[in-house]
């Protein structure tokens, strides 16, 4: 499995868009993007994924560029209730997961 | 629908005691795995499973037993305790193996071995 680079933290204003970006560069064609975040210690939470098109659902949006060596997550409308540990991954099937130390997300008021 | 649920929530043993961890889904999916957690570290697969009947190997395997007798449950078995095993273990589940399917993940179990 390709690894992910994800910085440690960032800040984001409630209301505003939270773009949180990760590096695969190393990602092979068969390999999907999968995003999760874990919210104070609770299970981890399925977000999105998508393997070369863009992609949006209720909770966000992903953007992957073209050569697939890095995507973003968009938070369209960040809520205090969006901070979390957001988790970068790729993976061909999406079952064994390998969880890095993902990024810590502050909505702040 | 309950999803995926893990008992018990917290559990302190002493070292050299056994116990089980329970897992169970009621979305009749195929494919259920546990992980566990270490302070500020990501989660790391310790089992899984594909099927009833059918089970192997993740990353960090020593020290557990599981075994997959119906779809519905996947207990983890800590045969003897020991410190290193202190952790936040949870459970997930998926439709099936492959597929791209969302994991869904339980509440965790968070266990302390002094």
């Amino acid at each position: 499995d390709a690894k992910t680079t994800q910085p440690t933290s960032m800040d984001c204003a409630e209301g505003r868009a939270a773009n949180l970006p990760c590096n695969h560069s190393t990602i092979s064609g068969n390999e999907y993007v999968y995003w999760y975040r874990q919210i104070h210690s609770q299970g981890p939470q399925y977000i999105i994924h998508g393997l070369k098109n863009n992609e949006t659902n209720e909770m966000a949006s992903l953007i992957i560029t073209e050569d697939r060596k890095s995507s973003t997550l968009i938070l369209p409308h960040a809520t205090l209730r969006d901070t979390a540990v957001y988790y970068c991954i790729a993976d061909r099937y999406g079952n064994k997961l390998v969880f890095g130390a993902g990024t810590i997300l502050r909505v702040k008021s | 629908n309950a999803g995926v649920t893990q008992t018990p929530k917290f559990q302190v043993l002493k070292t050299g005691q056994s116990m089980t961890l329970q897992c169970a889904q009621d979305m009749n999916h195929e494919y259920m795995s546990w992980y566990r957690q270490d302070p500020g570290m990501g989660l790391r697969l310790i089992h899984y499973s594909v099927g009833a009947g059918i089970t192997d190997q993740g990353e960090v395997p020593n020290g557990y037993n599981v075994s997959r007798s119906t779809t519905e449950d996947f207990p983890l078995r800590l045969l003897s305790a020991a410190p290193s095993q202190t952790s936040v273990y949870f459970c997930a589940s998926s439709y099936s193996f492959g597929g791209n399917q969302p994991q869904h993940f339980g509440d965790g179990t968070r266990l302390s071995i002094l």
